[in-house]
């Protein structure tokens, strides 16, 4: 089983629908969890932070599942501006410093 | 508040050419630094990291190497690069097992 592991999509929504995506992790030690963003050929931001049960900005939640070890992103409302590639990332296990990204969702927002 | 810079933003380089890329933090002490590369329509593989000055740890063997000579910045070498150096290289940085933020990468091509 891959450490982090997500569904590469691509998912289409219309503009203004609801689209989650989960992450699945092997690692039930983990306690923080991270969403990033990345635009085409351009450096993945940070989305959210996830170091409880779950976490809402705005349009996004994500929402963290240790007992089935995946955390999942909401987007409500979509843009089209949220057309993206969305990564989920993990810290390795304590002390080593490294961190464990999904290879990505795509996304995509049609008019 | 912190930035981090990468530079070249793109570089076309023959194979078997050597290969310098840098990264600066600004705004923070004694990060730890981190050097990703993502081929084409791929997740993000570490290729290195660093919790100090002097201090690297390699994550895949291959014909690359990093140096951290001051606290805030982090440099990526070659000596002979292969066509399967092509990628984007994207450096990040972190305190702690938080948030890890990422420059604007480098896009090489090696030809």
């Amino acid at each position: 089983r891959k450490e982090v592991e997500q569904d590469p999509g691509p998912f289409n929504v219309p503009e203004g629908a609801t689209v989650a995506f989960n992450c699945t992790y092997s690692n039930s030690a983990s306690q923080s969890f991270f969403w990033y963003r990345q635009d085409c050929r351009k450096e993945p931001k940070l989305l959210m932070s996830v170091y409880s049960s779950g976490n809402e900005d705005g349009r996004f939640t994500a929402q963290l599942n240790r007992a089935s070890q995946y955390i999942s992103l909401l987007i409500r409302d979509s843009k089209l501006s949220d057309s993206a590639t969305y990564l989920c990332a993990v810290p390795d296990t304590p002390g080593t410093y490294k961190y464990i990204f999904g290879t990505g969702t795509r996304l995509k927002v049609l008019a | 508040s912190q930035t981090i810079h990468q530079w070249p933003a793109t570089l076309v380089q023959p194979v078997g050419s050597p290969l310098s890329l840098e990264c600066t933090v600004e705004g923070t002490s004694n990060p730890n630094l981190y050097w990703y590369r993502q081929a084409a329509g791929r997740g993000l593989q570490l290729l290195f990291y660093s919790v100090g000055i002097g201090q690297i740890s390699s994550e895949v063997p291959q014909n690359l190497s990093a140096s951290r000579p001051q606290d805030r910045q982090f440099i990526l070498s070659s000596k002979k690069l292969l066509l399967s150096d092509s990628g984007f290289y994207l450096c990040a940085w972190t305190k702690t097992l938080r948030e890890q933020y990422f420059g604007p990468g480098t896009r090489l091509t090696v030809t």
